[in-house]
């Protein structure tokens, strides 16, 4: 059964620094990946899909990185902002359709 | 910029009662999902939906949980006789194909009094 760890469960930051958040699963058999956003109370903003045959994708600030024979994934976000605050979740598929999720990493970007 | 909508956003129903909760998929999207996230704890899967039919269920997903897709646009999720520990968000998501990037609503907060 497939298992999504997140770590850090909570990070702080100031404002302008690079950060670093890590997620693990446990069966390296994945379709892909996808790192999402979610602010309080709210829905999933789906911000990087990592497919299974790459090593990285980027968009903007942020860097996603796959090592699927490890088992890992780190979210890279440069020259962090308030605006960042929230809790960023990251899901894997497997040989189904659904997302497996992680409990996620609550950042917050202090000015 | 396509997006998926639920409605509604926050529903408080008695325990027993039946509720229907709505969402609109991206219009050229194949396949649907619900999720849910207890508070506090990870979002879960609930069913996938292709071509008309299951087309995957998790343990959750039990005779008291239903899917429909009345129309072309519409994507419903009923729970028949509300029970507290289905207090949760409910999310429903889409994909263009199975590999394929999901994309999430904005989830409806279902609280079982």
């Amino acid at each position: 059964k497939q298992e999504v760890t997140q770590i850090p469960a909570a990070l702080s930051v100031p404002e302008g620094e690079n950060l670093v958040l890590n997620c693990s699963f446990t069966d390296s058999a994945i379709y892909n990946l996808q790192w999402f956003r979610q602010d309080p109370g709210k829905g999933l903003t789906s911000l990087l899909l990592i497919q299974s045959s790459q090593r990285e994708q980027t968009s903007g600030r942020l860097n996603a990185s796959l090592d699927k024979s490890s088992g890992r994934s780190t979210l890279y976000i440069a020259a962090s902002q308030p605006g960042d605050s929230a809790t960023y979740l990251c899901a894997v598929q497997g040989g189904s359709e659904k997302l497996v999720f992680g409990k996620g990493t609550k950042l917050t970007v202090n000015p | 910029e396509p997006e998926v909508t639920q409605t509604p956003s926050h529903q408080v129903t008695q325990m027993g009662q039946e509720v229907i909760l709505r969402c609109v998929p991206i219009s050229n999207h194949l396949y649907f999902y619900w999720y849910r996230q207890i508070l506090g704890q990870k979002v879960e899967f609930l069913v996938s939906f292709y071509n008309n039919e299951i087309s995957e269920k998790s343990e959750i997903f039990d005779d008291q949980f239903s899917v429909e897709r009345p129309d072309g646009s519409n994507f419903t999720l009923k729970i028949r006789s509300t029970k507290l520990e289905d207090s949760a968000m409910y999310f429903c998501a889409s994909t263009r194909g199975v590999n394929t990037e999901a994309f999430f609503g904005q989830g409806t907060r279902l609280t079982v009094v």
